[in-house]
């Protein structure tokens, strides 16, 4: 199975600052790397697939990086809306992991 | 619209089984692979298992091999997740969603609101 190392696993920001979350896997998962966003109670939302494709609707403020086995997720200036928790997602092969998550919290 | 709803949640004894349902519309069902991932409470999301687009295939998550299946109804527009041997360890949020080819990548472009189990005596 293909093992995530996601962090940091809690940030504390402001609005307006610029976040970059990483993520890491055990093995190269070409650009086989997904990013979603989870507000308390909700169900987790697309907002980068294929490691840097921005998914309809999400803002261009959201960025993501990578191949291989390093990606990065980029919030340029963060808004109210943005603190919530952010989770990557291997989609190269079954079990489809996800990352611990990052909780991004108001500073 | 794309709709995914789960349904079938609730409060199971311990070794008890119990039957979730995912209930899609706004798409063609029967061309997509479905998968169930779930969140323990204040915990992070879990995989759990995926079925391709005819049911001919399944994989699951180690955490569940064995006592979970998952099978649908195409006819029905209706996605299942048959859990037994329920444990603790398995009190959740079970979300159903649907599974996305394109740019040479593979996501969960719609997800379900989420239905609670919570296996306790």
């Amino acid at each position: 199975d293909i093992q995530m190392t996601q962090s940091p696993s809690s940030l504390s920001a402001s609005v307006g600052d610029r976040v970059t979350i990483t993520c890491r896997t055990s093995q190269s998962i070409n650009t086989y790397l997904n990013w979603y966003q989870q507000r308390p109670g909700k169900a987790p939302k697309l907002l980068i697939y294929a490691a840097s494709s921005l998914q309809s609707g999400v803002p261009s403020r959201f960025s993501g990086s990578g191949s291989g086995t390093d990606f990065t997720l980029s919030i340029s200036s963060l808004q109210p809306d943005d603190f919530a928790t952010y989770y990557c997602q291997q989609s190269y092969s079954a079990p489809y992991t996800f990352g611990q998550g990052t909780k991004l919290e108001i500073k | 619209q794309v709709q995914l709803v789960e349904s079938g949640g609730g409060v199971v004894q311990p070794r008890r089984s119990l039957r979730l349902s995912c209930a899609a519309s706004g798409f063609t069902f029967s061309s997509y692979a479905m998968h169930w991932v779930r969140q323990a409470p204040g915990k992070g999301l879990e995989w759990v298992a995926v079925i391709s687009f005819d049911g001919s295939n399944e994989f699951f998550a180690d955490s569940v091999k064995g006592r979970f299946t998952t099978s649908r109804d195409n006819s029905k527009n209706t996605l299942f997740l048959q859990m037994s041997s329920l444990s603790a360890e398995d009190t959740a949020v079970y979300y159903c969603a649907r599974g996305q080819y394109a740019s040479g990548s593979y996501y969960y472009d719609y997800w379900g609101q989420g239905t609670l189990v919570i296996v306790s005596s």
